[in-house]
C-alpha cells in the first residue's frame, strides 16, 4: 500500500530564512506522480506542483524549489528567503494507478509559520 | 470559470440529524473526490467517483452515502450524523483517471455535530 510520510509536524522560521519541508513516500508501482499542497488560514487547497515517477530534475519556480530523490524516496519542497506569507500548511501526496480512481494519498502535513 | 464550488460553507448539526454536502464542479471533469481532514491525519478519502452513475468507497466510507446523478454534481450524505463526524469536508475532481492529472479542491466545508 502507498504511504507518504511527513515527519515534520511544525516548523517555525523567521522570516528571511530558508526551510526545507521534507516528504517520503513508499509506493511499490514505476509510474507514480507526486504533488504538493499548500493550505493557507483560509483553508483551501492550492496546488504547487506534480512530478512524474521518471523526471528526477529539480524544479525552481521563484522561492520555490523541489528536490526528488528517487534514490531515497522522497520529494523534499524548500523555501528560500521565507516571508509571512508563507505561513500555511503543506502537503505532500502521491498518485499512483491502483485501482479505478488514481486515487491520492496525503501525508499529514507539515505547519510552517514564518515570523519577522 | 467558478473550478470547484462546495455547499454550505459551515453546519452545526445534532447527533442524529442528516445532512446532504453539495460539491459542484464547471469544468466537466470526469472523476470527482470527497474526503475528510481532521487534525494531525492529513486529509482521507470517503467516497470517489470516476464518472456520472458511479460511486466507489475510499478509505474512510463509513457513515457516508454519496451520488452522482449528474456529471458536475458529487453529493456526499450522513444519514445520522456522530460527533465523530465532525471534521472539513472537502471535495475534489480531476479531468479524467490518469495518474498525471491534478486534483482540484474546493473550499472546503466546516462541519461540527454536537
Amino acid at each position: 500500500a502507498q504511504k507518504v510520510t511527513q515527519a515534520q509536524t511544525e516548523i517555525s522560521v523567521v522570516e528571511k530564512e530558508d526551510v526545507t519541508l521534507d516528504c517520503v513516500y513508499e509506493t511499490r508501482d514505476t509510474t507514480y506522480y507526486l504533488f504538493w499542497y499548500k493550505q493557507p488560514p483560509s483553508g483551501e487547497l492550492v496546488f504547487l506542483i506534480r512530478r512524474n515517477s521518471f523526471d528526477e530534475q529539480n524544479e525552481i519556480s521563484g522561492r520555490y524549489s523541489w528536490n526528488f530523490q528517487k534514490s531515497t524516496s522522497s520529494f523534499n519542497f524548500t523555501i528560500t528567503a521565507s516571508q509571512v506569507v508563507d505561513s500555511a500548511v503543506y502537503f505532500c501526496a502521491l498518485s499512483e494507478p491502483t485501482g479505478g480512481g488514481n486515487k491520492l494519498t496525503f501525508g499529514t502535513g507539515t505547519q510552517l509559520k514564518v515570523e519577522l | 470559470n467558478a473550478g470547484v464550488t462546495q455547499t454550505p460553507k459551515f453546519r452545526v448539526l445534532k447527533t442524529g440529524q442528516s445532512m446532504t454536502l453539495l460539491c459542484a464542479q464547471d469544468m466537466n471533469h470526469e472523476y470527482m473526490y470527497w474526503y475528510r481532514q481532521d487534525p494531525g491525519m492529513g486529509l482521507r478519502l470517503i467516497h470517489y467517483s470516476v464518472g456520472e452513475g458511479t460511486t466507489a468507497k475510499g478509505e474512510v466510507p463509513d457513515g457516508y452515502n454519496v451520488s452522482r446523478l449528474k456529471k458536475q454534481n458529487f453529493l456526499l450524505g450522513l444519514e445520522s450524523a456522530a460527533p465523530s463526524q465532525t471534521s472539513v469536508y472537502f471535495c475534489a475532481s480531476r479531468e479524467s483517471g490518469t495518474v498525471a492529472d491534478t486534483q482540484y479542491f474546493g473550499p472546503g466545508t466546516r462541519l461540527t455535530v454536537l
